[in-house]
């Protein structure tokens, strides 16, 4: 079974500074799907960012970056200027299509 | 549009007694899935579906039975509830089991004593 690993169960920041959560995953494939969701406390899982395995370039959604080292497997969430509603739990999946598997994820939390 | 909506948002039943969790999505989405909840695990996928008629299992799909009739709806069944069965269940749709943005529903917490 493929495995996705945080190692960091709780993060915090400062708001308006950056802060990087990790992920790690274990795959044998070579074409896959790679995700960041934010659950805040109201429960809704809300897509924050994906990266396709065969795109080198990092994905970029506004503040929020990956780095995606493919040979080392390790997709990392950088969250830049953060903000008072960026504290929540934050998931890292994988999926290579119907299969979709997530790791026990980071809580965060933003200090004013 | 509505999206992902599942009913009901909360359950509780006794060891035993059975149930079924519903998830309807308005999006004609192809594939549709369920997860489990429980703390410090993440989700875990239960039983997914590539379209109407077809179903297949996911990571923990013991104790649980799907069927996919309609391309919109997407119920969960539990046949004789246990304890370890307590969590909070999310059902996910996405247009085709290729394109990989998946929308999920509000949720429902269970809890069998």
């Amino acid at each position: 079974a493929q495995t996705v690993t945080q190692s960091q169960p709780e993060m915090s920041v400062q708001e308006a500074e950056t802060v990087t959560l990790s992920c790690t995953y274990d795959t044998s494939e070579s074409d896959y799907y790679l995700f960041w969701y934010k659950q805040p406390p109201s429960r809704q899982m809300i897509l924050v960012i994906r990266q396709e395995a065969y795109k080198q370039q990092n994905a970029t959604e506004n503040r929020f970056s990956v780095n995606f080292q493919k040979a080392a497997k390790s997709f990392s969430l950088k969250i830049s200027d953060s903000q008072l509603g960026d504290a929540a739990m934050y998931f890292c999946a994988y999926s290579t299509g119907n299969q979709f598997y997530f790791g026990t994820g980071t809580s965060l939390t933003v200090i004013p | 549009n509505a999206g992902v909506t599942q009913t009901p948002k909360f359950q509780v039943l006794k060891t035993g007694q059975s149930m079924t969790l519903q998830c309807a999505q308005d999006m004609n989405h192809e594939y549709m899935s369920w997860y489990r909840q429980d703390p410090g695990m993440g989700l875990r996928l239960i039983h997914y579906s590539v379209g109407a008629g077809i179903t297949d299992q996911g990571e923990v799909p013991n104790g649980y039975n799907v069927s996919r009739s309609t391309t919109e709806d997407f119920p969960l069944r539990l046949l004789s509830a246990a304890p370890s069965q307590t969590s909070v269940y999310f059902c996910a749709s996405k247009a085709t089991a290729f394109y990989n943005e998946q929308f999920f529903g509000p949720g429902t917490r269970l809890t069998v004593l």
